[in-house]
């Protein structure tokens, strides 16, 4: 069952900061996080393992809750390049890796 | 490092006519996805190869849908016959572990 994302959408002005939720209705192995732009291909942001370990590079950032089978994206002081589609992508326990894409997030960062 | 080649990049078919896609993943990668992409949606997995062994192939729609990954490396998708809602993009990816690294994509439409 593909994990649900909110909000659906965002629009936001340079300098402000959101949050994107995964929720998954099966047990997680793991969690990625992808932005696409329109008309490019998926680019990878980062995985989460099992753990509950926070990660994060510049100013995105994420949180994996195994036990509430849920992911938080965290933009920070978000910048006009952030604008494109958020997707997580879940999969299973490492072996049985049937991988499935979020229902995805549209960001707007506007001047 | 080289990334995902697709080819081609754009293809226009009528309906009931066959088409092929081609994908060379990153070398070394033994993980190589087929996603399909509708406009507006998340990429659905197709076919998950490891190596040239099926992982998983439970949407893929064999009636019409097939592929094939000869010695590990490069992958070929076929649609025979093709329909109007196989209109999508169709999108190669390959993985060494974890992180999933996405070609330019072939956008198919059928007419």
């Amino acid at each position: 069952q593909q994990p649900v994302q909110s909000p659906q959408a965002v629009i936001l002005r340079e300098g402000e900061d959101a949050v994107i939720n995964c929720s998954s209705s099966k047990a997680l192995y793991s969690v990625h996080w992808y932005r696409q732009k329109h008309g490019e291909a998926p680019v990878f942001l980062m995985i989460l393992l099992k753990g509950g370990e926070q990660k994060g590079h510049d100013k995105i950032s994420a949180s994996f809750n195994e036990k509430k089978q849920q992911s938080s994206l965290y933009l920070t002081a978000s910048q006009l390049s952030y604008s494109g589609t958020y997707f997580c992508g879940t999969g299973g326990s490492s072996g049985t890796y049937k991988y499935i894409f979020g229902t995805g997030t549209r960001l707007k960062v506007l001047a | 490092e080289a990334g995902v080649a697709q080819s081609p990049r754009y293809k226009i078919i009528e309906k009931r006519q066959s088409v092929a896609f081609w994908c060379n993943p990153i070398s070394g990668h033994a993980t190589l996805y087929w996603y399909q992409q509708i406009l507006g949606q998340g990429p659905k997995l197709l076919i998950q190869f490891q190596n040239n062994g099926v992982v998983d192939d439970s949407q893929l729609p064999k009636d019409r849908f097939s592929a094939e990954r000869l010695k590990g490396v490069d992958s070929t998708l076929k649609i025979q016959p093709a329909k109007l809602e196989d209109s999508a993009v169709y999108l190669c990816a390959s993985s060494s572990i974890e992180t999933q690294y996405f070609g330019p994509g072939t956008r198919l439409l059928v007419l």
